[in-house]
């Protein structure tokens, strides 16, 4: 069974930094095509994501939002890390991971399974 | 970035019911689409990827289908627990990969 879990704090004052963990289990980071996704969604809206890494340490960045994250893993701990710096009001929302998996007998890849998300409020 | 539409953004029907959404992408990103299902205060849910394959575990009424800019989600008989948001996602652009706004499906 595969399963992913966010955890971080709940509450962030303006300009601080964000860091959630994100801690998965039944599959390896390490495995070819596989990679760990950070995704948010503001209460109300639409789906936004934000970051990518794959099994090979490669990463992808929502371009809008580059400067501001930073992504890494540490594959012996099966844990995927998200910064987000200078934290605004409008970066509240729930955070959360998700596996990247890709077949190689269907394009393109998808995001399955998803933690159950982290709501993050930013708030002075 | 590619921009993800769907139509349309809230729908009503009833238990029974045949429903259609549909998702047009701003380019072609042709079978790199994927479907999710997300009830209230849940994580989001794969139903469809690819375009058209079903997601292991998950019902046949739901099915997909498009490739190009244009797609659909349908479900054939709508059950109560079926009610709840509908996103679709593409997959062909990873700068960034992008969503569409959502259809709310309710009774």
């Amino acid at each position: 069974q595969i399963t992913l879990k966010e955890s971080g704090p709940t509450l962030v004052k303006p300009t601080q930094t964000l860091t959630l963990t994100c801690t998965f289990s039944g599959f390896s980071l390490s495995t070819n095509g596989v990679g760990v996704a950070w995704i948010r969604q503001p209460p109300g809206k639409a789906l936004e994501w934000l970051a990518l890494i794959y099994w090979d340490d490669d990463k992808r960045y929502r371009p809008s939002l580059k400067s501001r994250l930073t992504i890494t893993k540490d594959t012996s701990k099966n844990q995927v890390v998200l910064t987000m710096t200078d934290m605004d009001p409008v970066d509240t929302a729930t955070y959360y991971c998700a596996r990247r998996y890709v077949s190689g007998l269907t394009p393109g890849s998808w995001f399955d399974p998803w933690g159950q998300g982290t709501l993050v409020t930013v708030s002075s | 970035d590619i921009q993800m539409t769907q139509s349309p953004s809230s729908l009503s029907a009833s238990v029974g019911d045949r429903v259609t959404i549909t998702c047009r992408a701003s380019q072609s990103i042709t079978s790199y689409l994927n479907w999710y299902q997300q009830k209230p205060g849940k994580a989001p849910k794969l139903l469809i990827y690819a375009a058209s394959s079903l997601q292991s575990g998950v019902p046949s009424r739901f099915s997909g289908s498009g490739s190009g800019t244009d797609f659909t989600l349908t479900i054939s008989s709508l059950q109560p627990e079926d009610f709840a948001t509908y996103y679709c996602q593409q997959s062909y652009s990873s700068l960034p990969y992008t969503f569409g706004q959502g259809t709310k499906l309710e009774i």
